[in-house]
């Protein structure tokens, strides 16, 4: 079946770039996303990615999709202690399947 | 209001009770879903209805009833839950089910006793 995979945990330092990276198994995803999930809040769209991009490019937010290998990337430049949240990669072919989302931890 | 709104934000309940979820979409849009958070396991899509009509169960226990009067509110009745029912009960819409983009509501937190 589909199935989206995260690391569960990642700690960086205040100013120093973040990466989150996503593993999917359907080959036939349209749309990949990413959302964030802050303490007490629902899920909010980040960014999301057309599967026949390789790159998408947002203000402080890049996002790599290598389909070959069916790994997404999510990297955020100047992280913040803002940006401390759970970050959720969803797939979608017919419906949206997510991973089970990477907590970052923002060090001051 | 804007946005996608949950009521209650918050809710305990013993497991003979019997209790509603409210989910109100001030967008417009035709696609309301159900999703299921427990801790650090992925979204559990639970239903989800276009133009009122339910077009996706995916396998819920029946002691989980959603209801969609009109486009702009969904409801999940609860009955004789269970303490593993307990999670964060996520409430979205979209502009219809084959939109790519959904957006959330802030959840219930459901605590089963």
């Amino acid at each position: 079946g589909e199935d989206v995979e995260q690391s569960l945990f990642l700690s960086v330092r205040e100013g120093d770039s973040s990466v989150i990276n996503c593993t999917y198994t359907d080959s036939s995803s349209t749309y990949l996303y990413w959302y964030k999930q802050e303490p007490g809040a629902g899920l909010q769209l980040l960014t999301y990615i057309f599967s026949n991009m390789d790159m998408k490019q947002d203000q402080r937010l890049t996002v790599l999709l290598n389909k070959k290998d069916k790994h997404l990337s999510l990297r955020i430049a100047d992280t913040q202690t803002g940006d401390s949240a759970i970050y959720f990669c969803a797939e979608r072919d017919r419906k949206l399947i997510f991973g089970q989302g990477t907590e970052l931890s923002v060090k001051p | 209001e804007t946005g996608v709104t949950q009521t209650p934000r918050h809710l305990v309940m013993g497991m003979t009770n019997k209790k509603s979820l409210k989910c109100e979409q001030h967008l417009g849009h035709n696609a309301m879903y159900w999703y299921k958070q427990s801790a650090k396991k992925p979204l559990e899509l639970m239903f989800v209805y276009n133009f009122k009509e339910q077009t996706e169960n995916n396998s819920v226990p029946s002691r989980f009833s959603p209801e969609c009067p009109n486009s702009s509110h969904l409801f999940l009745h609860l009955h004789t839950l269970q303490p593993e029912d307990s999670a964060l009960y996520l409430c979205a819409s979209s502009q219809d089910e084959d939109s790519y983009e959904q957006y959330f509501g802030p959840g219930t937190r459901l605590t089963v006793t």
